[in-house]
């Protein structure tokens, strides 16, 4: 299995702004995953992390609104850009390790 | 493009009885199907995963069915209990490639 660490776990942040989330894992993995979790909605996949290349993103999102970093194995952030209350959710990182474990997730409020 | 379709959205039991949950997937290269658990204000839980080499897998009260050629599998959990009451997700993936999510089951199971 994998341990992430994930932070911060919420957050209320103010319309314009930005936060970045961090994601730690106790073991080096490849792939590193970041999800939204919209309330009362399920997983949506926002982009996939790999090491060493940028990000690929999902369709409707795009790297100016949520720019990733990757800079080794063990470790990503996902930054959510010039927020909007639309993009209060849940924001999960996973990864894969024979199975997709997550992190326990970033509760977002934008007001 | 892919897609993984989940139902019944919302499930309610009596204690001790039977709950199955179905889903169906697009992408015929999918070839890993987990099933989450999750419950309020927590991250999705593994239960249980398939992959699409086996017809069909068990831990204790939970199964797991597939079905490749149409491609459905489905969420068999036995003797409910109270504990049980969750929101239950599906998603279909392969190995270093994106997992789908379905929309997910409430299901409570009454005592």
């Amino acid at each position: 299995s994998a341990v992430i660490s994930q932070k911060p776990s919420r957050d209320i942040c103010q319309r314009g702004t930005s936060l970045t989330i961090q994601c730690q894992v106790d073991s080096q993995v490849t792939m590193m995953f970041w999800y939204r979790q919209q309330p009362g909605q399920s997983l949506t996949l926002i982009a996939t992390a790999n090491q060493g290349s940028e990000a690929t993103y999902e369709s409707g999102f795009v790297i100016d609104k949520f720019p990733i970093s990757r800079p080794n194995l063990t470790f990503s952030t996902l930054t959510v850009s010039n927020m909007s209350p639309e993009d209060s959710s849940i924001y999960l990182c996973s990864v894969e390790k024979e199975k997709l474990f997550f992190g326990s997730g970033t509760q977002l409020s934008v007001l | 493009g892919e897609n993984v379709e989940q139902h019944p959205s919302t499930l309610s039991v009596q204690e001790g009885d039977s709950a199955v949950i179905k889903c169906t997937y697009s992408d015929s290269a999918s070839n890993y199907f987990p099933w989450y658990k999750q419950e309020l204000g927590k991250r999705p839980q593994l239960i249980i995963d398939i992959r699409s080499n086996v017809g069909e897998k068990k831990d204790q009260r939970i199964a797991v069915t597939l079905n490749k050629t149409a491609k459905h599998f489905s969420l068999h959990i036995t003797e409910t209990q109270p504990e049980d009451s969750a929101v239950y997700f599906c998603a279909a993936g392969s190995r270093g490639f994106k997992t789908i999510f379905g929309a997910g089951t409430r299901l409570f199971v009454k005592a």
